[in-house]
C-alpha cells in the first residue's frame, strides 16, 4: 500500500546531541512537510519541500533543519536538541499545490534527556 | 491573527448516538477544509474534506457541513462507536501548500 513511513517511531536523545528523524513516502507526492506536535496541541508546521524547493516557516528555530535528497525521502535534523524540543514529529505529503489533502505518517516521538 | 479553531475542547457521547464536532474559521478566503482524526500515539488520519463551492459532503457515517456565511464547519458522526474515540482536528488549506489546524476536540464514547 502507498504510504508515509517514519523511522524510528520513538527516539531518545541527550540534551545537545544532534538527532535525525527520517520520513519516506511511496505516494510519489511532490510536497513533503514536517510538523511538530506537543501534547494536547495541534500540529505546528516547521517547513516543507515543494519538490526541491525548501520553504521554512518564519517562526521555526534555526536549530531545526531539513534535507530532501530525492522525491521519496525527507529528513529532519535537530542540531542541538533542548528539553523543549521533546514532542511528536509528524511527516506529511501532498500531491501538489493548494486544495490538496495532506497524508500523515505515524510520527516519531522524541524524548530529550 | 487569523486562525482555525474549535468551540469545545472535549465532547462526550453515548455509544450509538450521533456526534457533532464544530469548527470556526476566520479566513473568508479559505476554499478547502479537511477533517482529521488522531488516535493516541498516531498521526492524523484523513476523514473527509470539502471545498468552498459545496455546503455538504457525506462519507461513510460522516458528514461535513460548511456554512460560509458564518465561517463555520462541522463534522457529524452517525451512530458513534468506541473506535471513534480520538481527537478530531479541522484544518484549513490556505494555499501555498499550507495547512492550518484548529485546536482539536477530544471525543469520548460512553458505553
Amino acid at each position: 500500500d502507498a504510504m508515509v513511513i517514519q523511522n524510528p517511531r520513538y527516539q531518545v536523545t541527550q540534551f545537545g546531541k544532534p538527532v535525525t528523524l527520517s520520513c519516506s513516502q511511496t505516494l510519489n507526492h511532490n510536497v513533503m512537510y514536517w510538523y511538530q506536535q506537543k501534547s494536547s496541541q495541534a500540529p505546528k508546521l516547521l517547513f516543507h519541500y515543494y519538490d526541491k524547493d525548501f520553504n521554512n516557516e518564519a517562526d521555526t528555530p534555526d536549530n531545526f533543519q531539513s534535507r530532501r535528497p530525492n522525491t521519496s525521502f525527507c529528513f529532519l535534523d535537530i542540531r542541538s536538541p533542548g528539553l523543549g524540543d521533546a514532542a511528536m514529529y509528524l511527516c506529511a505529503t501532498s500531491r501538489d499545490a493548494s486544495q490538496e489533502t495532506q497524508y500523515f505518517g505515524p510520527g516519531t516521538r522524541l524524548l530529550v534527556l | 491573527g487569523e486562525s482555525v479553531g474549535l468551540h469545545l475542547p472535549t465532547l462526550s457521547v453515548q455509544e450509538g448516538d450521533n456526534s457533532i464536532i464544530n469548527c470556526a474559521y476566520s479566513n473568508s478566503a479559505s476554499d478547502y477544509f479537511i477533517w482529521y482524526k488522531q488516535e493516541s500515539g498516531k498521526g492524523p488520519q484523513f476523514i473527509i474534506d470539502i471545498r468552498s463551492n459545496m455546503d455538504k459532503r457525506q462519507g461513510q457515517r460522516v458528514t461535513v457541513l460548511l456554512n460560509k456565511t458564518v465561517k463555520h464547519l462541522s463534522l457529524q458522526i452517525a451512530a458513534t462507536q468506541p473506535g471513534d474515540s480520538a481527537v478530531y482536528f479541522c484544518a484549513e488549506n490556505r494555499g501555498a501548500q499550507k495547512l492550518v489546524f484548529g485546536q482539536g476536540t477530544r471525543l469520548t464514547i460512553n458505553p
